[in-house]
């Protein structure tokens, strides 16, 4: 069985100050790894994925995030906030396309940034 | 450009009528998924098809129906016994192998 935690539902940054997003997780198989940002009313967007190559995934706008076997963590994090970075983010685990390819989605991390 | 499109982008349904979410993809992904995502929850699976004329009930498919006739096509249906389908509905689309979705821009429905 596969699931994922999100460790915070609200984080509130300044902009240009680091940002990090906790995901904890736990998956039987090798897992797949996504994290995803969703805009207001908009579909999901893929900001980076692991498919177990490289440890430390660098995704779109600056974003990067670091797969843990030991600490079952994929932590997403970036430099320096922008105002539009302001959304909501989910970390996602992919089951075995063979057992129907399902994402199995974390609560979502709401990302706020200040002035 | 291959995408995923899904149509109306709002819908407003009166209870006790059924209702139908479209899906369409040109990108030639064999399997397509239908979320469902509700505030502070995430998003829930409710079917998928990995191959035409199949389907497989997800998480939460009680209320629901599909039908997978097309490759390109996936529509959902909401029924009047789905007891609170006021949500944002998601389809996606993935090719075997790729370890990639993508994701259409959703509809928001509202039962009135």
């Amino acid at each position: 069985a596969q699931s994922v935690t999100q460790l915070d539902s609200h984080v509130s940054v300044s902009e240009g100050t680091p940002v990090l997003l906790r995901c904890n997780y736990s998956s039987s198989y090798s897992p797949s790894l996504f994290w995803y940002v969703q805009h207001p009313n908009k579909g999901l967007q893929l900001l980076l994925k692991y498919t177990s190559a490289a440890t430390l995934v660098k995704g779109i706008n600056g974003f990067e995030a670091e797969f843990k076997k030991s600490e079952t963590s994929f932590h997403l994090t970036k430099p320096s906030a922008h105002m539009s970075d302001a959304a909501e983010y989910f970390c996602v685990v992919s089951g075995p396309y063979n057992q129907g390819g399902k994402l199995i989605f974390g609560q979502g991390t709401e990302l706020s940034v200040k002035p | 450009d291959g995408g995923i499109t899904q149509s109306p982008k709002y819908l407003f349904r009166k209870e006790g009528q059924n209702v139908t979410l479209s899906c369409e993809q040109n990108l030639n992904h064999d399997a397509m998924y239908w979320y469902r995502q509700d505030p502070g929850q995430g998003l829930r699976l409710i079917y998928y098809s990995q191959i035409v004329n199949d389907f497989q009930k997800g998480d939460i498919a009680e209320g629901y129906s599909v039908s997978r006739e097309k490759k390109e096509s996936f529509p959902l249906t909401v029924t009047s016994a789905q007891k609170n389908p006021t949500a944002f509905y998601l389809c996606a689309s993935s090719i075997q192998g790729a370890n990639g979705y993508t994701f259409g821009s959703g509809t928001r429905l509202t039962v009135v």
